[in-house]
């Protein structure tokens, strides 16, 4: 089966630095990747997807990346708030795994004042 | 629009006992998923749909059932609870397969004892 893994260690930061989250994933390369935050008690809000042949995609302050030789995804929060606080899940679907999506168990990010 | 609605919000089951989780969603989303999250482990797939009356397995259906009589509703059935049924469960829905993001409810707590 595919795997995909997150850094299941707790990442602490100073408010207006950038945070650096990592989706590492094994074999072949997944078709998309997909990026949602967790806050606790509630459900994943989706953030950003990107595509296999997409080097680079952002939003606002955040940007995610897709190195394939790497095999991995970086995802980053510039000018980072403590309002940023949350659990970032990646996740990845592929072209012949139907219609399901493989969730890693996520990165916890706390952003101190 | 609600989004997609989960209740309950809390049970506790004693083990052999049976129920059903409710989801609908009023976006007129043709995928429904459910997925289970253990602490820390990230969301595994139990089943989902693709439309009305289409369901299939995801990567932990044993010990669930579902069915999709309507494209609003996405009721999971559990037939003889077990402690290692004991997660919070997501239900999502998407508007076309996993290269689309999906939207989840807020999750239902399940405890059996």
């Amino acid at each position: 089966s595919q795997k995909i893994e997150q850094n299941s260690e707790a990442l602490n930061i100073q408010e207006g630095k950038t945070a650096t989250l990592t989706c590492n994933y094994t074999n072949y390369s997944p078709a998309y990747l997909q990026w949602y935050r967790q806050d606790p008690g509630r459900g994943p809000v989706f953030l950003l997807l990107i595509r296999e042949n997409e080097k680079e995609k952002r939003k606002e302050r955040l940007k995610v990346t897709f190195d394939t030789t790497l095999k991995q995804s970086l995802f980053h929060i510039t000018a980072s708030q403590p309002a940023d606080s949350a659990t970032y899940l990646c996740a990845r679907s592929d072209n012949n795994a139907g219609n399901m999506l493989t969730f890693g168990g996520g990165t916890r990010l706390m952003v101190k004042p | 629009n609600a989004g997609v609605t989960q209740t309950p919000k809390f049970r506790i089951l004693k083990i052999g006992q049976s129920m059903t989780l409710q989801c609908a969603q009023d976006m007129n989303h043709n995928y429904m998923y459910w997925y289970r999250q253990d602490p820390g482990m990230g969301l595994k797939l139990i089943y989902y749909s693709v439309g009305a009356g289409i369901t299939d397995k995801g990567e932990v259906p044993n010990g669930y059932n579902v069915s999709r009589s309507t494209t609003e509703d996405f009721p999971l059935r559990l037939e003889l609870a077990a402690p290692s049924q004991t997660s919070v469960y997501f239900c999502a829905s998407s508007y076309t397969g996993p290269y689309n993001e999906q939207f989840f409810g807020p999750g239902t707590r399940l405890t059996v004892l």
